[in-house]
Order: structure tokens, then sequence, then C-alpha cells
């Protein structure tokens, strides 16, 4: 089935560790995004990506990183600068960027959930 | 820069009746806004796309207008059902290359 694989669901990090959420997509979009979601708040933007080898900064990127090296992968590494990383993380995808000619509507993985302890 | 508001936060109604939520935004210069529903710990479903040429869009018992001139969108659900239980978030874009999303409006439906 075509869509969007997000892993670990659930992940536990210690004070100080970097941890890498994977997201896959078998919907051969060209773009990719990764959001965070906070209970009570929308989603925000973390990263996003048009094409493989370049990505864009979202809204609070501080305290994460991301490549894309390959058109169906967008991981996801938390790093230890992040000071409040425990939040739930959607990765989504849609065919292209959206602007004329194409709808840009997004679709969603099942997400993962990050915990520090 | 776009901002979008979703009103009621939480709206619980019995089974079978017609409801109505709300999204407004800020920067009418969209060229689409989507609704979405999601249920708890899961990830985002898309429900509709409607296109900034378009007024409304249907799928189902989901009836999604757009007017533009006004900054508001309103999700339509036609005798609703325990199963429609979710949040329901709507998102506008800010520029070509993110979406704004709403903070949501909680359903619960009861039987």
């Amino acid at each position: 089935d075509g869509g969007i694989t997000q892993s670990p669901k659930y992940l536990f990090r210690k004070e100080g560790q970097n941890v890498t959420l994977s997201c896959e997509q078998n919907l051969n979009h060209d773009a990719m995004y990764w959001y965070r979601q906070d209970p009570g708040q929308g989603l925000r933007l973390i990263y996003y990506s048009q094409i493989v080898n370049d990505f864009q900064k979202g809204d609070i990127a501080e305290g994460y990183s991301v490549s894309r090296e390959k058109k169906e992968s967008f991981p996801l590494t938390v790093t230890s600068a992040q000071k409040n990383p425990t939040a739930f993380y959607l990765c989504a995808s849609s065919m292209k960027v959206a602007g004329v000619g194409n709808t840009g509507e997004l679709f969603f993985g099942e997400g993962s959930r990050l915990t520090v302890l | 820069k776009q901002e979008v508001t979703q009103i009621p936060a939480a709206l619980s109604v019995p089974e079978g009746e017609n409801l109505v939520l709300n999204c407004s935004f800020t920067d009418s210069a969209i060229y689409n806004l989507q609704w979405f529903r999601q249920d708890p710990g899961k990830g985002l479903t898309s429900l509709l796309l409607i296109q900034s040429s378009q007024r409304e869009q249907t799928s189902g018992r989901l009836n999604a207008s757009l007017d533009k001139s006004s900054g508001r969108s309103t999700l339509y659900i036609a005798a609703s059902q325990p199963g429609d239980s979710a949040t329901y978030l709507c998102a506008a874009p800010d520029g070509y290359n993110k979406l704004i999303f709403g903070a949501g409006t909680r359903l619960a439906v009861h039987p």
C-alpha cells in the first residue's frame, strides 16, 4: 500500500542524547515535511524539503537536523540542543510544494511520540 | 504571516445532529485550504482540499466551504455519528512552502 511510514512509534530519550526519527514514503512525492505537535496547540513546522539534497528551516528548527539523500526518505534528528523535545512528531509529504498547477495536498504518517526521561 | 483560528475548541453533540466547525485565517491570498481529521495518538487524515477557485467541496456527509474575502472556511458534518468523534484541524498556506494549522476542534458525538 502507498503511504508514509514513521518509526519508531514511541521513543524515549535520556538527557544529552541525540535521537533520529525515521520517515519513509512510497508515494513518489517530491516534498516532505516534519511537524511537531504539542497538547492544545496546532502543528508547527520544523523542516521541509522540496527536492533531494535540499531542505529548508521551518518555524522551530533550532535543536533539530534533517537530511534528504533519497527522495523517499527524510529522517529527523532531535539533538541534545533541543531544550524541550517531548512531543508528538509528524512527517508529511506532498506531490510538490504547492504553487500554480498543483494542489500541494498534504498526507501524513502515523506519528512518533518522543519522551525525554 | 498567516494565522489560523478554529472555533469552537471543543464540541459535544448527540448522535444525528448536523454541525458546523469554523476556521478563520488572516491572509486571504491562499491557493487552497485543507481540512484534516486526527484520532487520539494518530496522524492526520486528509478530509477535504478546497482550491481557491472553488467555493465548496463535498465528500460523503462532509461539506467544506471557502470564503476567501471574509477569511473563513466551514466544515459541515451531516447526521453525525459516534465514529465522527475526533479532532478536526484546518490548515491554510503561508506563502508556497508551508501550511499553518489551527489548534483544532475536538468533537465528541455521543449515542
